[in-house]
Parts: structure tokens; C-alpha cells; sequence
């Protein structure tokens, strides 16, 4: 069965260096979100993208974030600066289609740890 | 008031029995409903999604809807200890050009032997 996968499954940073999450979603699906989930909180939303554009953000994704879709496999989150606040699970999501009918599936996440 | 709302728990229910899970949200206009299950480190995985008033059935699960009501529920019969995990509700937000979900916190089901 097709999954989402995500590398890698932990990363450690100092604070203010920059990190790359990346993704690679369910292949026939052009839908892409991250979410991420601060321990013992509930899973947010971050962005979403199609046709190598954001459709949505969140008050979260600031200008500290990017998303980019660098070839035709890999969707990845870029942290320019990371700061102790973005320790979280980062989770990845693709979906189908975009109507509200289309589920979405999540990757396994990467567990970021910002010292 | 919060979007997506959930008790908590912990819930515990015995091995076999049936597992009531509740959620309740506040966007009349939202359209579509999901269950997904986490389990303690683990990214949330679909189980069930619902998306018209009534119910919807797949193996052991069951999803309710009652969108008068802004409620969703999820039942799990013959409960396994396999089923112990995080349960989260999640609603479609209305009139998002990407299909945005909102999350509630989570139920935590306790399955004992």
C-alpha cells in the first residue's frame, strides 16, 4: 500500500541554524501539508501546496518557513532559523484531491529537537 | 470556544466491550469528518472519515453524524488492546481552497484484558 514517507525521523539543531524536513508523498496524489505537534498538544496545521504553490498557511508558518517541491518526488519544510519553540513532530500529508471528499494521509514525521 | 472538542479521557473500557469515543464542533458549515487513531510517538493514522448526517460502518468501527447537533462519534465494538491509543476527531474547515483539517486534542482509550 502506498504511504507517505518522511526523512529523517529525528533531528537535532541548535537554535538559529536552519533545517530541511523533507517528504515524499503518495505518488499519484498532488495535494501537500505539513502539520506539526508540540509534545502533549494537538496536531496543528502548518501549509498546504499544489501546482508548486502555497493554497493556505497558518498564522504559525512565518516568514521562518518555506516549502518547496525541489523535483518531482520530494516535498520539503525549510526552518531558516530555528528557535527552542519549534521542537515539535512534523508531520507530512499528501492527498488526491483537493475537495472536501479527499482524505488526507499522514508520513511518519520527524521529531525536530532544537537545543 | 474551541473548534474541534473532545473529552480527553482517559477512557477506559474492558477488552471486547464497546468503546463510545465523542467529539463535537463549532463550524456549522464544515463538511467532512475524519477519525484518525495516534499511537504514543507515532503519526496519526486514517480510520474513518464521514461525510454525510447517520452512519458509516467498516469492520469493527463505526462513525456517527449529526451535523444538526455538530456532533461526530466513533464506536469501536470488541475492543482490542491493539485499540489503546489516541483517538483525534478532525474536521474539514469550510471554505478552504485546500482541504485544511482541524484537529481536536485527542481521547485517550484504555483497553484492560
Amino acid at each position: 500500500e502506498p504511504e507517505v514517507t518522511q526523512t529523517p525521523s529525528h533531528q537535532v539543531t541548535q537554535m538559529g541554524q536552519e533545517v530541511i524536513l523533507r517528504c515524499v508523498p503518495i505518488s499519484n496524489h498532488l495535494y501537500f501539508y505539513w502539520y506539526r505537534q508540540i509534545l502533549g498538544q494537538k496536531v496543528e496545521f502548518l501549509v498546504s501546496f499544489y501546482n508548486n504553490e502555497i493554497s493556505e498557511k497558518s498564522e504559525i508558518f512565518d516568514d521562518q518557513f518555506s516549502v518547496e517541491r525541489p523535483d518531482g518526488s520530494n516535498f520539503t519544510l525549510k526552518i531558516r532559523s530555528t528557535k527552542l519553540e519549534d521542537s515539535a513532530m512534523y508531520f507530512c500529508a499528501s492527498s488526491e484531491g483537493r475537495g472536501v471528499d479527499y482524505e488526507q494521509y499522514f508520513g511518519p514525521g520527524t521529531r525536530l529537537t532544537v537545543t | 470556544q474551541k473548534e474541534v472538542e473532545q473529552n480527553s479521557g482517559p477512557l477506559s473500557v474492558p477488552e471486547g466491550a464497546i468503546a463510545s469515543l465523542n467529539c463535537t464542533y463549532s463550524d456549522r458549515g464544515s463538511q467532512s469528518f475524519f477519525w484518525y487513531r495516534q499511537y504514543s510517538g507515532k503519526s496519526p493514522e486514517l480510520i474513518m472519515s464521514i461525510y454525510s448526517n447517520g452512519d458509516k460502518e467498516d469492520g469493527r468501527f463505526t462513525a456517527q453524524l449529526n451535523k444538526a447537533s455538530q456532533y461526530v462519534s466513533l464506536l469501536i465494538r470488541d475492543s482490542q488492546p491493539s485499540d489503546s491509543a489516541t483517538y483525534l476527531c478532525a474536521v474539514n474547515r469550510p471554505y478552504s481552497s485546500a482541504s485544511k483539517i482541524i484537529f481536536g486534542s485527542g481521547t485517550r482509550l484504555s483497553i484492560r484484558p
